[in-house]
């Protein structure tokens, strides 16, 4: 069984550029997240989808990112204008429903903005 | 505010030796804590979990303590391998509902030979 996939792996972009960032999940699982795990910490949460419906956002620089399920099963999380502080790695895990405990991750897009 | 916290970023360990990894929270409404193990490029595994009903749990080489009056958990493993060399995230929710997971820094073991 194929497990969540994000591409791309890596992007550098300079400062004020968009970019966007692309995760499939794990066949049949209805929640899908975002995180940001920035140099030396854990993971953050950005925003929590259940099947198409954002459910738990309020962790998301709304200003300048924005993500979307369309059919709740792909994703795509946006960052415009980048910003320096960008800089980190955005991961993508999906589960079978919001109560379940078990995540399960992807391996991340590494984001550097000069 | 650090609500699950990992206050040793690295550990060196001796191959063959106990390994343990301390986490601490602060947080009382949490009741359902995990570990999760990550390698270089990789997005993070989890490893083990354990109920707040419980005080240990244990699958295969990897235990899982916790001290609820203490608000603490550890992870031992032993024998520590070669392959345990990983960054370790210490994770904590409150299981009857949908919250999130919250993680720690993560804490560096590196298996020597």
């Amino acid at each position: 069984e194929a497990g969540v996939v994000q591409s791309p792996r890596y992007k550098i972009i300079e400062k004020k550029q968009p970019v966007a960032f692309w995760c499939n999940p794990i066949s049949g699982h209805n929640t899908l997240y975002w995180y940001l795990q920035n140099l030396g910490q854990g993971p953050e949460l950005l925003i929590r989808y259940e099947n198409e419906e954002a459910v738990d956002d309020s962790q998301l620089p709304k200003d300048r990112f924005s993500a979307e399920r369309l059919k709740g099963v792909d994703s795509t999380l946006k960052i415009q204008p980048a910003e320096l502080g960008d800089s980190a790695v955005y991961l993508c895990a999906s589960s079978l429903g919001a109560a379940s405990s078990e995540q399960y991750f992807g391996p991340g897009t590494r984001l550097t903005v000069t | 505010d650090q609500q699950v916290k990992q206050n040793s970023p690295s550990l060196s360990v001796q191959e063959g030796r106990i390994s343990i990894l301390n986490c601490d929270y602060t947080n009382s409404m949490f009741d359902y804590f995990l570990w999760y193990k990550k390698y270089p490029a990789e997005g993070p595994t989890f490893l083990i979990s354990i109920s707040s009903i419980k005080d240990k749990n244990e699958d295969g080489r990897f235990t899982v303590f916790l001290n609820k009056s203490a608000k603490h958990l550890s992870l031992h493993i032993v024998p520590s391998q070669p392959g345990d060399s990983a960054v370790y995230f210490c994770a904590a929710k409150m299981y009857s509902s949908a919250s999130k997971i919250i993680f720690g820094s993560g804490t560096r073991l590196s298996i020597r030979p």
